[in-house]
């Protein structure tokens, strides 16, 4: 396992269409998170799961997102009628269960640009 | 809000000379500690990290930082830095309230290392 992976890592996209992103976390790991960067600032949390239960989302999801993991595997993130101020890169990052306070390895992260 | 503030968006330093990276965090419990550090184009790889015992703790490349329960911080050091330490540097909470492993982030720190 070479680690978390992330595709793509790079999309340009047209305001108003839609993106969706990929994430596979270390096949062991059971819990998935989401992130979003934009320059300048760290990394703020947007959603979680453990195993294919979405456990938490940020008020920063609006209801354009939607992140699924079917079958707590991979996880895709959607973004609908996308905007310009959706231009960021969007980190994953997973975790064992047991190891939710330890180390959370990342993704090498998607980042979207808006036109 | 629980809050993570990192002093200086960007710091310079000669090379061989020591690294200082500030943080401090917004909690009367004393949350879980991280530092992490992203090269350009790559995503969070974790330098060191704080969960109980000794408050002084070494991580990867020669970093060390020290919890400070009265000063509600967890400062980043390095005693002689290299070309390699420049990046930008993260430094990253869990609050213990839940078991949610939701990082929260400081704004991140840039660290220039000249020859």
């Amino acid at each position: 396992d070479t680690g978390v992976s992330q595709n793509p890592r790079h999309k340009i996209t047209k305001r108003g269409q839609n993106v969706t992103f990929r994430c596979d976390p270390i096949s062991e790991h059971n819990r998935l998170y989401w992130y979003r960067q934009t320059l300048g600032q760290g990394p703020e949390f947007l959603t979680y799961f453990q195993n294919e239960a979405q456990l938490e989302k940020s008020r920063l999801l609006s209801d354009r997102f939607s992140a699924e993991r079917p079958k707590g595997s991979f996880s895709t993130l959607e973004i609908q009628r996308t905007e310009q101020g959706d231009s960021a890169m969007y980190l994953c990052a997973s975790t064992p269960s047991s190891g939710w306070n330890t180390e959370a390895f990342f993704g090498q992260g998607t980042r979207l640009t808006v036109v | 809000a629980q809050s993570v503030t990192q002093l200086g968006s960007h710091v310079s330093v000669s090379e061989g000379a020591l690294v200082l990276l500030r943080c401090n965090y917004s909690s009367s419990v004393p949350p879980y500690l991280f530092w992490y550090v992203q090269y350009p184009n790559q995503g969070l790889q974790l330098l060191l990290k704080y969960t109980t015992g000794a408050t002084l703790v070494k991580g990867i490349n020669g970093f060390e930082a020290e919890f400070k329960k009265s000063e509600t911080s967890f400062h980043l050091t390095k005693p002689s830095a290299h070309m390699s330490d420049a990046a930008e540097y993260f430094c990253a909470v869990i609050y213990g309230s839940s078991n949610t492993g939701k990082l929260i982030f400081g704004q991140g720190t840039t660290l220039q290392v000249k020859p």
